[in-house]
């Protein structure tokens, strides 16, 4: 299995516009998570999704993000409108019931 | 007051030096994950512990559920050690993070 995969690895983007990170979790995980990683907050937890149903989205900062998670294979976080205080690290992770997680590399936004 | 705290925030070591972190948590937990991220920011997941201790190479987690404690061993440390571990939590299908530790380790 090629782990977690997200993409874009690197995103700049202008104030405003919309912005969507990819994830693609392990096959036969049931549990997604996406996080967020800043200098200044370290690790947060934006929502996760059991079984594509999402289950906890109060991490989630405000309207302008919402999460999708439309099939057991794919899930987007999107940002619209993004602003420069969204730049971080986001990390998409997987886990099949309490075996464990797997993260992807992270995808490093920056918005300007 | 932070659900999951570890100390120290920093530490630095000579190489060869056996290295402890803790992390203690204060909520009802099925599991204790910890973690390694290197510079260039990847996460890599070390162990999952639910009771008792692991061991892999060199690295050992033991986690006491009474005193909801664990501390993670490095022993016989080495420059490619240098890492962030991270201490974390599960609560459900959550999990929750403890700040980090920054370990460096020098030739």
């Amino acid at each position: 299995d090629a782990g977690v995969i997200q993409s874009p690895r690197h995103e700049v983007t202008e104030m405003g516009q919309e912005v969507t990170l990819r994830c693609k979790p392990i096959s036969g995980h049931n549990s997604l998570f996406w996080y967020r990683q800043t200098m200044m907050r370290g690790l947060e937890l934006l929502i996760y999704f059991n079984n594509n149903v999402p289950i906890d989205d109060s991490g989630m900062p405000e309207d302008r993000f919402s999460a999708k998670m439309p099939n057991a294979s794919f899930s987007t976080l999107k940002i619209q409108p993004s602003e420069p205080r969204d730049s971080a690290v986001y990390f998409c992770a997987s886990s099949f019931r309490d075996y464990g997680y797997t993260f992807g590399s992270g995808t490093r936004l920056t918005v300007v | 007051k932070n659900e999951v705290e570890q100390s120290p925030q920093n530490l630095t070591a000579q190489e060869g030096e056996f290295i402890t972190i803790n992390c203690s948590y204060s909520v009802g937990i099925s599991a204790l994950h910890w973690l390694q991220q290197h510079p260039g920011g990847g996460i890599v997941s070390l162990f999952m512990l639910s009771s008792g201790k692991k061991k892999h190479g060199r690295l050992i987690a033991t986690i006491n559920i009474q005193e909801k404690h664990s501390s993670l061993h490095i022993t016989a440390s080495h420059p490619r050690d240098s890492a962030v571990y991270i201490c974390a939590v599960t609560s459900g299908s959550r999990l929750t993070f403890g700040e980090g530790t920054q370990l460096t380790v020098n030739p």
